[in-house]
């Protein structure tokens, strides 16, 4: 069956460290998105992808990037890791193929990072 | 996207229908009214939307009001396993959604 995997499912880091989540989807779809969810909260958008080579920013992508390089991946890559990123970050994705309004998006189980 | 209030919190008798709320009332047009929600620690799961007309699915049914401001999502038997936060987005910017802080829903013996 087509999935959306996450990995790793926690990670502990120290403050400066890079740190790299990894976002693997088997459905071939083109729109990819990275949310984090911090507690008491609902999920912020980080960046988004509608395609290969193709990166957006999202509300809160200051200390993050993202690439591309193929349909299935979006790593989400925290340049120097800072402990008001500690947070539980969602990938998810949909098929942009038919009206956009209609798009199902399907999420990751989730990676729940600690910086200390 | 058009901004979206929830009620913070609701109980539901298990076999029970529970009824969630939003309003919605600066929605466009052409704009969706989508519901997710989110069990404890796992990745939201996608619901059910529609645009004018009551949707139902397997999940759930949405009612959406004529002059569409507001939407009430129909879990027609709440069992345990619909505790969640239940999140209610009207549009989407090109596939993007924007989550308010939802509804989360305890459904009690």
């Amino acid at each position: 069956d087509a999935e959306i995997t996450q990995s790793p499912r926690h990670k502990i880091t120290e403050t400066g460290r890079q740190v790299t989540l990894a976002c693997h989807q088997t459905w071939n779809h083109n729109n990819m998105f990275w949310y984090r969810q911090d507690l008491g909260h609902g999920l912020r958008l980080i960046h988004y992808s509608y395609g290969v080579q193709d990166t957006n920013k999202g509300e809160v992508s200051d200390g993050y990037s993202v690439s591309r390089s193929n349909t299935e991946d979006l790593p989400l890559t925290l340049e120097s890791a800072a402990s008001s990123q500690t947070s539980v970050y969602f990938c998810a994705s949909s098929d942009s193929r038919r009206d956009y309004r209609t798009e199902t998006q399907y999420f990751g189980p989730g990676t729940r990072l600690l910086v200390l | 996207d058009a901004k979206t209030t929830q009620p913070t919190s609701m109980d539901c008798a298990e076999g029970r229908a529970a009824n969630l709320p939003c309003n919605h009332s600066t929605i466009s047009g052409n704009e969706y009214v989508y519901w997710y929600r989110q069990i404890h620690s796992q990745g939201p799961q996608y619901i059910i939307h529609g645009l004018k007309n009551n949707e139902t699915n397997e999940m759930a049914s949405l009612i959406i009001t004529e002059d569409r401001k507001s939407s009430t999502l129909i879990l027609p038997h709440a069992t345990l396993r619909d505790t969640a936060v239940y999140y209610c987005i009207a549009g989407n910017q090109g596939g993007k959604l924007i989550f308010g802080q939802g509804t989360e829903l305890s459904v009690k013996p």
